[in-house]
């Protein structure tokens, strides 16, 4: 079954510091999210990726985040320089379509930024 | 604007008792509706979703959830719990047309012995 897969799973870097979470989608699916969860908080979106464009982003996703589909296969998600605040699980998911339809997670990287 | 909440963050029933997990939404307009569960150092994975059509969903694992309009509800419920059943349930919503979730805060199922 097909699934949607990131990298790294764990992640150790030091405050001021860039980081890239990669996540490769289900190879037909269309539209493209990060999520992240703070620990003992809930699940919060991030941005949504539509046709190598954001078609929503959420106050979180300031200009210290940015994201990319550098080939037809990755879908990255860049923290230019991280924060206390960053350290987070950061899930990706991918659907056929939107509306309604089913979101397909990754099972996360976490990252903690000392 | 949209929000989902989980009533108990942790909820613990024995071996064969009735599950039931609640979730409200506040929506201007109809949501679709999710529920997902993670097992530890996994994602999340889809047990079930009402998208208008049937108010009582049914998903894996023996799982259902009714939605229920004027409530607001979508509370997840299961027969028989069984030990594979601890893990994290997650409620969420959407009415986005770019398939933003809006999720509850989770909750922690324990099944004891």
């Amino acid at each position: 079954e097909p699934e949607v897969t990131q990298t790294p799973s764990h992640q150790v870097t030091q405050m001021g510091q860039e980081v890239i979470l990669r996540c490769v989608p289900i190879s037909n699916h269309l539209y493209f999210y990060w999520y992240r969860q703070i620990l003992g908080q809930k699940v919060e979106f991030l941005v949504s990726f539509y046709n190598n464009e954001i078609s929503e982003k959420s106050e979180i996703f300031d200009d210290q985040f940015s994201v990319e589909r550098p080939d037809g296969s990755n879908f990255t998600l860049k923290i230019r320089s991280t924060k206390l605040e960053d350290s987070a699980m950061y899930f990706c998911a991918s659907s056929l379509r939107t509306s309604g339809e089913t979101q397909y997670f990754g099972p996360g990287t976490r990252l903690l930024v000392l | 604007a949209q929000s989902v909440t989980q009533l108990g963050s942790h909820v613990s029933v024995s071996e064969g008792a009735l599950v039931l997990l609640r979730c409200n939404y506040s929506s201007s307009v109809p949501p679709y509706l999710f529920w997902y569960v993670q097992y530890p150092n996994q994602g999340l994975q889809l047990l079930l979703k009402y998208t208008s059509a049937a108010t009582l969903v049914k998903g894996i694992n023996g799982f259902e959830a009714e939605f229920k309009k004027s409530e607001t509800s979508f509370h997840l419920t299961k027969p028989s719990a069984h030990m594979s059943d601890a893990a994290e349930y997650f409620c969420a919503a959407t009415s986005s047309n770019t398939g933003k979730l809006i999720f509850g805060q989770g909750t922690t199922l324990q099944v004891k012995p």
